[in-house]
């Protein structure tokens, strides 16, 4: 079964601009959770969402935003981009609760 | 302080080295996550485990609940396994994955 997709792979923005970013979880995967990585902080939670809704947020701004769609596919968007969210962006999705986290490829965001 | 803590953060082996990671966790958990990734940065979960011990191949997890401390290890290492490894825990009962820093394993042909 097709794994999770996450386009674009690769985004080049200017600062001040914004960004959308896919995934397409599992088919049948109902959680969506999205992960930032960068070479200083690592990988930290973005936020989480279960059948369209937004279960857990990690400490972003508010510029960092996402939604669910009924057929479980997940947008992130960042509003007024700055040098610093220059990061890898991944996607998980899993079953359900407490089960294993099925990652997509990332979409690597460069801001300039 | 991150509540998750791997060491060691560097890894050089020689292939068919036996490997050791270990990851020690701050917090109470449900289960806690191995990851690998590759250069390109996708993520393969290698294992998500709740107690005891669990082989895939030439890989093994392993966790102390008691101790908060899990290790993975490495059996007959390959080139190919040379990444980065990750662990990663839920924090607070949530789905909220918090994670180490990783290790990055080389291993030399």
């Amino acid at each position: 079964k097709a794994g999770v997709t996450q386009t674009p792979r690769y985004l080049i923005k200017t600062r001040g601009q914004q960004v959308t970013l896919s995934c397409s979880p599992i088919s049948g995967h109902r959680s969506v959770s999205w992960y930032q990585q960068t070479p200083g902080q690592g990988l930290q939670f973005l936020f989480e969402y279960f059948s369209e809704t937004q279960r857990n947020k990690g400490n972003f701004p508010g510029r960092f935003s996402g939604r669910q769609f009924s057929n479980s596919r997940s947008e992130m968007n960042v509003s007024t981009l700055e040098l610093g969210d220059s990061a890898l962006y991944l996607c998980a999705s899993r079953f359900r609760q407490n089960t294993e986290a099925f990652f997509g490829q990332g979409t690597r965001l460069t801001v300039v | 302080k991150n509540e998750v803590e791997q060491s060691p953060q560097n890894l050089t082996a020689q292939e068919g080295e036996f490997i050791t990671i270990n990851c020690s966790y701050s917090v109470g958990i449900s289960a806690l996550h191995w990851l690998q990734q590759h250069p390109g940065g996708g993520i393969v979960s290698l294992f998500m485990l709740s107690s005891g011990k669990k082989k895939h191949g030439r890989l093994i997890a392993t966790i102390n609940i008691q101790e908060k401390h899990s290790s993975l290890h490495i059996t007959a290492s390959h080139p190919r396994d040379s990444a980065v490894y990750i662990c990663a825990c839920p924090q607070g009962g949530s789905e909220k994955l918090v994670f180490g820093k990783g290790t990055k394993l080389t291993v030399n042909p």
